[in-house]
């Protein structure tokens, strides 16, 4: 069965700095891809970046990037250079299969405070 | 391009109604999710359509909860009898039919059981 764990509940950093978040993932596919989402506090919740399980080389898109770790199945999202408008509620998803037929399950979100 | 549209945005209903909610996805996306958001659950996935196809439906929610794809841009999520405990936000979402492919979601229906 699949599942998408995420142990961080809330994390707190001053801005311009960089805030680490975990996630750790069960799958039985060889291949599966793995999505960071955020949701803003007005509730919207947006695609941020995907990680595909048969590359090596780690995502970035912007200040964003990820620290994939097959061997552990774990896939960290890193954001460089917070601004106050990364305050946030982020979850780590997962979805199995090439060709799809399987949901995206989600983590239960780790929330990015950002102060001044 | 529109994205994914839900209505209503917000509901109340008292114990024991029937509610239905409503979702438009992305035009030509082949893939519907419903989810539930909760602070306590966070998203848990309600049903899965792939092209009218129900692909895959949370197993707890098969009792009183029922999702159809009435046509390729139009589906519904239909709860009866209504329980306080089934207050939360109901997202719906879409995407191409890759796994890769990203969801897009709609705002949310906010439902208030009393």
């Amino acid at each position: 069965a699949q599942k998408v764990t995420q142990t961080q509940t809330s994390i707190s950093v001053m801005e311009k700095t960089t805030v680490t978040m975990d996630c750790v993932y069960e799958t039985q596919d060889s291949s599966y891809f793995l999505f960071w989402y955020k949701q803003t506090a007005s509730g919207e919740i947006v695609f941020l970046i995907r990680q595909d399980s048969y590359k090596k080389e780690n995502a970035t898109v912007g200040h964003y990037s990820l620290n994939f770790q097959k061997p552990k199945s774990s896939i960290g999202l890193i954001i460089t250079a917070t601004q106050i408008e990364d305050s946030a509620v982020y979850f780590c998803a997962m979805r199995e299969g090439a060709q799809g037929g399987r949901a995206l399950i989600f983590g239960t979100g780790t929330t990015v405070s950002v102060s001044p | 391009d529109a994205g994914v549209t839900q209505t209503p945005r917000h509901e109340v209903a008292e114990k024991g109604q029937t509610i239905i909610l409503k979702c438009e996805p992305v035009s030509g996306h082949n893939d519907l999710f419903w989810y539930r958001q909760t602070k306590i659950q966070g998203l848990e996935l309600l049903s899965y359509f792939r092209s009218k196809s129900l692909m895959e439906d949370g197993g707890a929610f098969k009792d009183r909860f029922k999702a159809e794809m009435l046509n390729s841009s139009f589906s519904t999520l239909k709860i009866q009898p209504t329980e306080p405990k089934d207050s939360a936000v109901y997202l719906c979402a879409s995407s191409l039919r890759s796994s890769q492919n990203t969801l897009y979601f709609g705002a949310g229906t906010r439902l208030s059981v009393l």
